[in-house]
């Protein structure tokens, strides 16, 4: 089943823009995750959200999370060719130990 | 290097082979996955084993047998696979199973012709 789903799927900006993409699921959950993707490799953890935790920042990162809304948010700014990737949330269901990754978004940095 | 290593990387077999993919993992963990990523669909997870014992089988075909020998070490082993079942598989590991972080492998990209 799916859990959490991106918005939006295709992100193009500039380079030295700021990215903002957005994540919304459908059940309560214990914490919430950012991974991102370069092309056909695996997945690589950016940084997790507990429920309790509205905002979490790392290095250009900054991750909101809003229970109210089930929705959270990852806003990488100034933004870098090598940004350029694929990227997902994941999510856990409050009564499941499953880590359910969405569709993800596709970004891409215009030199 | 996320420190989950997954072989072979490529691999391309008839519907009528059987092969295997292999994970490992030495950073302690006590959690692995299986995970298909297919195009355009979102990532799948296929099994889940918790100190070696299997706790999840998402509806998977019989086609796919996973084997969890010891904490550190798991395989899926592939027979009479389909077209279909050309993906990209992942392999994952965490400390314990669901609230925490995910070490992902490379990926083993499979073509089943």
């Amino acid at each position: 089943s799916q859990q959490g789903e991106e918005d939006p799927q295709a992100l193009s900006i500039q380079e030295g823009e700021n990215a903002t993409m957005n994540c919304s699921y459908k059940t309560s959950i214990n914490n919430l995750q950012w991974y991102r993707q370069n092309s056909g490799r695996g997945l690589v953890h950016l940084i997790l959200i507990r429920s309790n935790e509205r905002e979490k920042h790392s290095g250009r990162l900054r991750v909101t999370l809003d229970t109210s809304k089930k929705s959270s948010s990852l806003l990488i700014t100034a933004s870098r060719a090598a940004d350029t990737a694929s990227y997902f949330c994941a999510t856990d269901e409050d009564r499941d130990d499953k880590i359910i990754f969405g569709k993800g978004t596709r970004l891409h940095i215009l030199p | 290097e996320t420190g989950v290593t997954q072989t072979p990387r490529h691999l391309v077999m008839g519907m009528t082979n059987k092969k295997s993919l292999k994970c490992e993992q030495h950073l302690g963990h006590n959690a692995m996955y299986w995970y298909k990523q297919s195009a355009k669909k979102p990532l799948e997870l296929m099994f889940v084993y918790n100190f070696k014992e299997q706790t999840e089988n998402n509806s998977v075909p019989s086609r796919f047998s996973p084997e969890c020998p010891n904490s550190s070490h798991l395989f899926l082993h592939l027979h009479t696979l389909q077209p279909e079942d050309s993906a990209l598989y992942l392999c994952a590991s965490s400390q314990w199973t669901g609230n925490t972080e995910a070490f992902f492998g490379q990926g083993t990209r499979l073509t089943v012709v």
